[in-house]
């Protein structure tokens, strides 16, 4: 089946605790890109890759870290992380060039950081 | 500055009726526009989309209306189910391919029964 997977689903942590959320996916796309989702401010867009070891700012980079080593993984990192990187975040994966856009939607990973 | 704009956070619609779901956008280098449905507990999942070359695309009771001088897009959903209740949210890039989405805000339908 083809799926993006992101572990955990959940998470609740501490401020200054280094965390990895992980992100796969099977369908041997390109196009990888992690989105953070907060009330009244939809979905804005971290970071994101076209392929294996090229990575790019989104909208809202600050405070995180990815990599691309591979084509079907995408982590993100936050190496020191605040209260204010609590929210629900999205790992999405898609073909090259103009199918980059039909993105692939992982389950979510809620992240709490007190 | 917020280039995709879904000015209605929430729409009611009896089941049976038509939902319309509108959008705003205000780059006019954007060149394709996507609408994805969002589940409790899911990610969001692929609708339907449109190139700027075209002003109407359609998929069973999915309807995407672009009026690109106007910067608007509708979705149109005819006849409206209980299952179509979810969050729509509008989306929007531009260039070759190679930059990313925009994602509007999103409304959340509820079409009652």
């Amino acid at each position: 089946e083809a799926q993006v997977t992101q572990n955990p689903r959940y998470l609740i942590t501490v401020t200054g605790k280094k965390l990895t959320v992980t992100c796969s996916q099977n369908m041997n796309h390109e196009y990888m890109s992690w989105y953070r989702q907060d009330p009244g401010l939809g979905l804005r867009q971290i970071y994101y890759s076209m392929n294996v070891e090229v990575t790019d700012k989104g909208d809202v980079p600050e405070g995180y870290k990815v990599s691309r080593k591979e084509k079907r993984n995408f982590p993100l990192i936050l190496e020191s992380p605040s209260p204010n990187q609590t929210s629900l975040y999205f790992c999405a994966s898609a073909g090259g060039g103009k199918s980059s856009y039909e993105q692939y939607f992982g389950p979510g990973t809620r992240l709490t950081v007190t | 500055d917020q280039q995709v704009k879904q000015n209605s956070p929430s729409l009611s619609v009896q089941e049976g009726r038509i939902s319309i779901l509108n959008c705003d956008y205000t780059n006019s280098m954007f060149d394709y526009f996507l609408w994805y449905k969002k589940y409790p507990a899911e990610g969001p999942t692929f609708l339907i989309s449109i190139s700027s070359i075209k002003d109407k695309n359609e998929d069973g009771r999915f309807t995407v209306f672009l009026n690109k001088s106007a910067k608007h897009l509708s979705l149109h959903i005819v006849p409206s189910q209980p299952g179509d209740s979810a969050v729509y949210f509008c989306a929007a890039s531009g260039g070759s391919g190679n930059t990313p989405l925009v994602f509007g805000k999103g409304t959340r339908l509820s079409v009652i029964a």
